[in-house]
């Protein structure tokens, strides 16, 4: 079976332009996290989802970043506009029954904001 | 509000040598869980454990053995003969049960070197 799937795997971008990353959760989970990385905050839940509506955004940062979950399979994490601050390695998981349940991570995306 | 201190920021033993991974967590719950995660250099998160606040009977699983004290709030990681590929950080983690706040709060790693 496949795991969690995230791409891109690597984004270099430039100040001020929108980065959309995506995730496709392991088939029957009903919950999708979003954790960031960085070395000055370690991993750091942003929201997650159940069933496809999300229940808890209070780790996401600012204004700036959204989520999304239009079905199943498939969730977002845009950021516009991005900035140097942003980069960072971006994981989803995904867990059959909730967050008291081992949680499936994907292999990350790794981001730099120039 | 939830906590999980690793105090050991980084550990390097000699192949062979066996090693603990220290874990003090804070919660204001009754009912909570304990999870163990590994990142080797590659940089995916992998499981290895989850213990719920009922259970505090010691786990092995081969060379890994974990033990949890509620008494003293620590739910530390001791891996047996280590090996080069052992080398990686641990990330210890906490949830609250219920109550709107299960979020799993990661401590901030233990980066373990095995030298061969």
């Amino acid at each position: 079976d496949a795991g969690v799937i995230q791409s891109p795997r690597h984004e270099v971008t430039e100040m001020g332009q929108e980065v959309t990353l995506r995730c496709k959760p392991i088939s029957g989970h009903d919950y999708l996290f979003w954790y960031r990385q960085t070395m000055m905050r370690g991993l750091e839940l942003l929201i997650y989802f159940n069933n496809n509506v999300p229940i808890d955004d209070s780790g996401m940062p600012e204004d700036r970043f959204s989520a999304k979950m239009p079905n199943a399979s498939f969730s977002t994490l845009k950021i516009q506009p991005s900035e140097p601050r942003d980069s960072a390695v971006y994981f989803c998981a995904s867990s059959l029954v909730g967050l008291n349940n081992e949680q499936f991570f994907g292999p990350g995306t790794r981001l730099t904001v120039l | 509000a939830q906590k999980v201190t690793q105090a050991q920021t980084e550990i390097s033993v000699v192949e062979k040598e066996d090693v603990t991974l220290d874990c003090v967590y804070e919660t204001r719950d009754t009912t909570y869980y304990l999870f163990w995660y590994k990142q080797p250099p590659s940089g995916e998160l992998v499981f290895l454990i989850r213990r719920n606040s009922f259970d505090e009977q010691n786990e092995i699983s081969g060379r890994y053995s974990w033990n949890f004290q509620k008494s003293t709030s620590s739910f530390n990681f001791t891996i047996t003969a280590s090996q080069v590929v052992d080398s990686a950080v641990y990330f210890c983690a906490l949830s609250e049960a219920g109550g709107g706040n299960e979020k799993l709060t990661f401590g901030t790693g233990t980066r373990l070197t095995i030298i061969p």
